[in-house]
């Protein structure tokens, strides 16, 4: 089962872009790399999936070099409300899947 | 659309008590899990139920009980609270939408066991 590591903490100025790198040396060929954003005394919300190359949405850019053994998640001009715990995770590949295990996270601070 | 609905938010129980967590979601997601976070960590996965009438155990499940009562509802229960058992639960469904699995969350139950 594959599991990420990633920084436990960042900060950032307001306007600045964020790259918050994962780890994971052990996917396997079918997983998909989830990002999730939880925000104090909130469940996690997600924000962007991805399989290789990259991929971008109205939130966020992910970006998967060819290995996949890590991923970035790019936060294009943050803002004070991006602070929060975002999390990498690996796996997602069947329905009601037991194997996506979230790490303890990267705890990102926006500073004005 | 409400997503995934938990009850009750907060709860206090004494040692030795039982109660029922409810979560029930209206996205006619198959999958259905229940995750707890204690403090200043990630969600570790209780148990799981992959489609209605199925269950499994996850990460960490000793001291519950699971039930899928139906497609829209997953509950869970401590048959004899623990102060070990304080944590926030978070209820999620899953749905497989042009990609992987993808999880929605509840906004969770503050549980303390004294």
């Amino acid at each position: 089962l594959a599991k990420t590591t990633q920084p436990i903490s960042m900060d950032s100025y307001e306007g600045q872009e964020v790259n918050i790198t994962c780890s994971h040396n052990n996917i396997a060929t079918n997983d998909y790399i989830t990002w999730y954003q939880q925000f104090p005394s909130q469940g996690p919300r997600f924000i962007i999936q991805g399989y290789k190359t990259k991929v971008t949405n109205e939130v966020a850019s992910l970006f998967i070099p060819a290995d996949r053994k890590s991923s970035t998640l790019s936060l294009p001009r943050v803002s004070l409300s991006d602070t929060a715990v975002y999390y990498c995770l690996v796996g997602a590949d069947r329905s009601g899947a037991n194997n996506l295990f979230f790490g303890t996270g990267t705890r990102l601070t926006v500073i004005p | 659309n409400a997503g995934v609905t938990q009850t009750p938010k907060f709860q206090v129980l004494k040692t030795g008590q039982s109660m029922t967590l409810q979560c029930a979601q209206d996205m006619n997601h198959n999958s259905m899990y229940w995750y707890r976070q204690d403090p200043g960590m990630g969600l570790r996965l209780i148990y799981y139920s992959a489609s209605e009438g199925t269950t499994d155990k996850g990460e960490v499940p000793n001291g519950y009980n699971v039930s899928r009562l139906n497609k829209r509802e997953f509950s869970l229960r401590l048959e004899s609270a623990a102060p070990s058992q304080t944590s926030v639960y978070f209820c999620a469904s899953s749905v497989r939408d042009r990609g992987g699995e993808k999880l929605f969350f509840g906004s969770g139950t503050q549980l303390s066991v004294l």
